[in-house]
């Protein structure tokens, strides 16, 4: 069956470290995926998109891999902040561009 | 720009009453999407419009949920009758087209309690 795994434990982390969160994926060929925060109360935002054919993005502090062989993306957030605290979403884009979301990963952050 | 507006934030209604979302999209876009988001989990997409057109509603409950978008602007989801597993928050997403990589935009959402 199709299935997104992300960590359903909380992730706690020191300020400044780098925080990394995983995605694996089952019985799916995305054509692309995408990750998003999500604050408490507040729908999801996007934050960055990699495809298929690309192997690593950065955006800031922000850093995302995707292994195609593995079925695994990582997000990477480096000095990390209290401010990051949010939960993770990971979003795989079907060639139908049906977008199918993974449960996220709450992440916490202390100063 | 305006976000993704929804209403109501909060409702709390009996087990087999009714209720109704209303979502008003970005200007512009022309994918609108219904997700639900039960709590701890991931939205889980119920309804996809393109303008006025479903494109996919293949996780709608349809005995009980329908979801319109006439001209292909605003939207509303209903529920009727609602059950208890029905209490989630409710997000609506717009999308510039549907045929791009561009990303979805979603609204605060509506949390609902049915008792």
């Amino acid at each position: 069956s199709q299935k997104i795994e992300q960590n359903s434990e909380a992730l706690n982390i020191q300020e400044g470290k780098t925080a990394t969160l995983t995605c694996n994926y089952t019985n799916y060929s995305p054509a692309y995926l995408q990750w998003y925060r999500q604050d408490p109360g507040r729908g999801p935002v996007f934050l960055l998109l990699i495809r298929e054919n690309e192997k690593e993005k950065r955006k800031e502090r922000l850093k995302v891999t995707f292994d195609t062989t593995l079925k695994q993306s990582l997000f990477h957030i480096t000095a990390s902040q209290p401010a990051d605290s949010a939960t993770y979403l990971c979003a795989l884009h079907t060639g139908g561009f049906k977008t199918i979301f993974g449960a996220g990963t709450r992440l916490f952050v202390k100063a | 720009e305006a976000g993704v507006a929804q209403s109501p934030r909060y409702k709390i209604i009996e087990k087999r009453q009714s209720v109704a979302f209303w979502c008003n999209p970005i200007s512009g876009h022309a994918t609108l999407y219904w997700y639900q988001q039960i709590l701890g989990q991931g939205p889980k997409l119920l309804i996809q419009f393109q303008n006025n057109g479903v494109v996919d509603d293949s996780q709608l409950p349809k005995d009980r949920f329908s979801a319109e978008r006439l001209k292909g602007v605003d939207s509303t989801l209903k529920i009727q009758p609602a059950k208890l597993e029905d209490s989630a928050v409710y997000l609506c997403a717009s999308r510039l087209s549907s045929g791009s990589t561009d990303t979805q935009y979603f609204g605060p959402g509506t949390r609902l309690t049915v008792l």
